[in-house]
């Protein structure tokens, strides 16, 4: 166990629609990353949070957008979602900086009909 | 172009054996860490390197960071079916932000008892 919390498991949802996806943090991280996962993608890095603020952006589409609140939990919200938006969201948190190491929650897999 | 390539793409070995993959980059990064990746899991971090010809080991699996910190390999020894995973290297380019980790596609291991 990673103590990096995600829910929901699993989401079901048709094209069109809006989805959010949440992570907890493990305890004294302050960073929140999030990742995009598919098949013929791998690992995507989507964007990332510290401590409130987004410190680095990666190829994030400008239907999704994030944030992390005061308590560090974050939101990634997916609009107008498109069958291509299919996959596997990872959260991650870690100390920024130095070796930069993350912990991965147990993803949310999306599934787009 | 991937800025981190892993090879092979698959590798389906029998019990016992070893195996050795590779992480390959023409960037030179401050940092690397190795992930395994279970189907359906987030990503577990097993180990980082930091300084160029670093070797570590965990048990039987042995991590090594090129002279020049451009590639990382791993290698593991009478291998079992509990290493079937995903093996992911990921690193912080030198130079760059220190938020940001880099992923390689990963290498699928296929242990069969």
């Amino acid at each position: 166990d990673s103590g990096v919390t995600q829910t929901p498991k699993h989401l079901i949802t048709a094209t069109g629609q809006r989805v959010t996806l949440r992570c907890s943090p493990r305890s004294g991280d302050l960073s929140v990353y999030w990742y995009q996962q598919s098949l013929d993608q791998g690992l995507q890095f989507l964007i990332q949070y510290y401590n409130g603020e987004e410190r680095a952006k990666g190829n994030i589409l400008e239907r999704f957008s994030a944030q992390q609140f005061p308590d560090l939990h974050s939101e990634l919200n997916l609009s107008s979602l498109e069958l291509g938006d299919s996959a596997l969201y990872f959260c991650a948190s870690g100390e920024a900086g130095g070796r930069a190491e993350q912990f991965f929650g147990p993803g949310t897999r999306l599934t787009v009909l | 172009t991937q800025l981190l390539e892993q090879s092979p793409q698959f590798l389906s070995i029998q019990e016992g054996e070893n195996l050795t993959v590779y992480c390959n980059s023409s960037s030179v990064f401050s940092s690397l860490q190795w992930y395994r990746q279970e189907p359906g899991e987030g990503p577990v971090l097993l180990v980082t390197v930091v300084t160029g010809g670093e070797v570590k080991k965990l048990k039987r699996l042995t991590f090594q960071f090129g002279d020049a910190r451009k590639d990382s390999s791993l290698h593991i020894t009478a291998a079992q079916p509990g290493d079937t995973g995903l093996y992911l290297c990921a690193g912080v380019l030198s130079g760059g932000s220190n938020y940001k980790l880099t992923f390689g596609k990963g290498t699928l291991l296929t242990v069969n008892p």
